[in-house]
């Protein structure tokens, strides 16, 4: 399968704990995206990366947010102190060789958080 | 501020008839609309895209109609068939790649 992949699919924490979701992209994809999707509602815009460059973050992301993608390959995002209403389906997609901000974005099947 | 909507949250049709989807943008500089569909628990789908220049598209069973006169856009699936339920999200692009996703519509083909 060549498609993006993220992992774990399911995450189920307490309040307070810290989580780390990771995103491995289409091979030779520069760009590397993250959305949140809450039920009912469409994806909403975290941040992106150009290859390891952390280029846009939303104000959706708040300081207890962190993303990363050391190697320009996978990236991961981090949600440290969880709260109830961090609580979403975390959303990455991936696009482009040509690193066009036009080229199709291709998304993965998501992580859903649960905050207890 | 700046939204993507669609005009109804759900759509039933009839397994073999066709299904309009519509979507209205506020953002007259999105140079770049998709179409995503979503099935339960699983990520979007790609399924068609439109540049600004052009206003009509078409795939398979798909086409896609841009009106940047009014700002909207829809997504027109000939001869529905029950593997095309789904909730179906219409995204711009505000630029650098960012997407702007509607709500969605959800479609349920009947048999």
């Amino acid at each position: 399968d060549t498609g993006v992949s993220q992992d774990p699919r399911h995450k189920i924490t307490k309040r307070g704990q810290n989580v780390t979701f990771r995103c491995d992209p289409i091979s030779e994809h520069n760009r590397l995206y993250w959305y949140r999707q809450t039920l009912g509602q469409g994806p909403e815009f975290l941040t992106y990366f150009q290859n390891e460059a952390q280029l846009e973050k939303s104000r959706l992301l708040s300081d207890r947010f962190s993303a990363e993608r050391p190697k320009g390959s996978f990236s991961t995002l981090e949600i440290q102190r969880t709260e109830q209403g961090d609580s979403a389906m975390y959303l990455c997609a991936s696009s482009g060789t040509g690193g066009r901000s036009t080229d199709t974005q291709y998304f993965g099947p998501g992580t859903r958080l649960t905050v207890l | 501020g700046e939204s993507v909507g669609l005009h109804l949250p759900t759509l039933s049709v009839q397994e073999g008839d066709n299904s309009i989807i519509n979507c209205a943008y506020s953002n007259s500089a999105s140079d770049y609309f998709i179409w995503y569909k979503q099935e339960s628990g699983k990520g979007p789908q790609f399924i068609i895209d439109i540049r600004s220049n052009m206003d009509k598209r078409q795939g398979q069973r798909v086409t896609v109609l841009l009106n940047k006169t009014v700002k909207h856009l829809s997504l027109q699936i000939a001869a529905t068939q029950p593997g095309d339920s789904a909730v179906y999200f219409c995204a711009e692009n505000i630029g650098q790649g960012k997407l702007i996703f509607g709500q969605g519509t959800e479609l349920s083909v009947k048999p």
